[in-house]
């Protein structure tokens, strides 16, 4: 099984700042995903996350509000930039293996 | 296109009560997988079970089962005798994918089944 460490946890950030949310795996795997999950809502998701390449986003998310990086292949960071109170959402990363899919713990993120 | 329909928005059960939590899905591709995660209160996903479309048997855990069928394109969860444990959301997923038969892909996530379950 894989071990995906995400950080931080929860955050409680004042709107216009940024937050960075930061994905270790235990091993390497070719695409890291970002969901997003708005309070009560299913997950959504955001971007998948290649090594050596942009992120490829979903419809009604951009790379200037969701920026991504992806500089190995066990690692892998969302940033969300100019926060709003709209933004407040669990955001979790994941990965594939074996036909698995893992998730991160999550971080949910409150913006007042 | 790909989809995933949980019809039931919320449940509540009284504790020991069997309780099924419908799973309706869409997909154009033969080979795909399936999945079914638990979301207690504090938010982390917990897997349940994954089941490729070439398995439809059934399987038992303990109190939990699954009903893959693909002639209705359904993959029901059924919890026998119920605990207030069983309190979460549940979500249902698919993951398809042309190059790799939804092996490698991100997953599609139904709307979720709150369920309640009462002392």
């Amino acid at each position: 099984s894989a071990v995906i460490s995400q950080k931080p946890s929860r955050d409680i950030c004042q709107r216009g700042t940024s937050l960075t949310i930061q994905c270790q795996v235990d091993s390497q795997v070719t695409m890291m995903f970002w969901y997003r999950q708005q309070p009560g809502q299913s997950l959504t998701l955001i971007a998948t996350a290649n090594q050596g390449s942009e992120a490829t986003y979903e419809s009604g998310f951009v790379i200037d509000k969701f920026p991504i990086s992806r500089p190995n292949l066990t690692f892998s960071t969302l940033t969300v930039s100019n926060m709003s109170p709209e933004d407040s959402s669990i955001y979790l990363c994941s990965v594939r293996r074996n036909t698995e899919a893992f998730f991160g713990q999550g971080t949910r993120l409150t913006v007042v | 296109a790909q989809k995933v329909t949980q019809a039931q928005t919320e449940i509540s059960v009284v504790e020991k009560e069997d309780v099924t939590l419908d799973c309706v899905y869409e997909t154009r591709d033969t080979t795909y997988y399936l999945f079914w995660y638990k979301q207690p209160p504090s938010g982390e996903l917990v897997f349940l079970i994954r089941r490729n479309s070439f398995d439809e048997q059934n399987e038992i855990s303990g109190r939990y089962s699954w009903n893959f069928q693909k002639s209705t394109s359904s993959f029901n969860f059924t919890i026998t005798a119920s605990q207030v444990v069983d309190s979460a959301v549940y979500f249902c997923a698919l993951s398809e994918g042309m190059n790799y038969g939804g092996s490698q892909g991100n997953l599609i996530f139904g709307k979720g089944t709150k369920l309640s379950v009462k002392p």
